[in-house]
């Protein structure tokens, strides 16, 4: 079974500093493992995927995320935060069980930037 | 093009009364997903549907819940006898195939009093 590990419900940073967003997987698998943001009153908007193809990921608003195998890890950075990235974000592992690919999320990280 | 659509955006219902969550997908995706997300918690999967058939529902958490999509296209999750743990985000999202990637709709807000 798969499953994800978000550290830290909340994060904060300044504006113009490095954000990491950290997300562990569990697979006995090759996963497929997303990032997805959401934004006050909105759906959840993805942010980038890996599929086993390259293992740095870029993604979109200049995020890009680093599949590690050897620490089953699928962090989330951004060299330099903007107030505008102020959102809760999850990271997903696509589930082989059952189903037929639905996504298990993990419990989000609220991201926080102070001006 | 529009995206995945959900009505109503917000929903307060009294508690035993049933209710009925709706998902427009985005056009021509074959695949919907059901999911709900309690608050401080990442969305957990319900139910999904390829074209009209319900390949997995799994994730419901009792005969209260069910959901169709007749035509393919829209569908409905239905909750009878909502309960105070029913309150939640529910959450649909639409794909062109099992395979690809997950578009999610804004949700519906269910509060039961």
């Amino acid at each position: 079974a798969q499953s994800v590990t978000q550290l830290g419900s909340h994060v904060s940073v300044s504006e113009g500093a490095l954000v990491l967003l950290r997300c562990n997987y569990s697979s006995s698998v090759p996963p497929y493992l997303f990032w997805y943001v959401q934004y006050p009153n909105q759906g959840l908007q993805l942010l980038l995927k890996y599929t086993s193809a390259a293992t740095l990921v870029k993604g979109i608003n200049g995020f890009e995320a680093e599949f590690k195998k050897s620490e089953t890890s699928f962090h989330l950075t951004k060299p330099s935060a903007h107030m505008s990235d102020a959102a809760e974000y999850f990271c997903a592992v696509k589930n082989y069980g059952g189903s037929q690919g639905n996504l298990i999320f993990g419990k989000g990280t609220k991201l926080s930037v102070k001006p | 093009g529009a995206g995945v659509s959900q009505s109503p955006r917000y929903k307060v219902t009294k508690r035993g009364q049933d209710v009925a969550l709706r998902c427009d997908p985005i056009s021509g995706h074959v695949s919907l997903y059901w999911y709900r997300q309690a608050l401080g918690q990442g969305p957990e999967f319900l139910t999904y549907f390829n074209y009209e058939a319900q390949q997995d529902k799994s994730g419901l958490p009792n005969d209260r819940f069910s959901a169709e999509r007749p035509e393919g296209s829209i569908s409905t999750l239905t909750i009878q006898r909502t309960e105070q743990r029913d309150s939640a985000m529910y959450r649909c999202a639409s794909s062109p195939g099992q395979g690809n990637e997950q578009y999610f709709g804004p949700g519906t807000r269910l509060t039961v009093t």
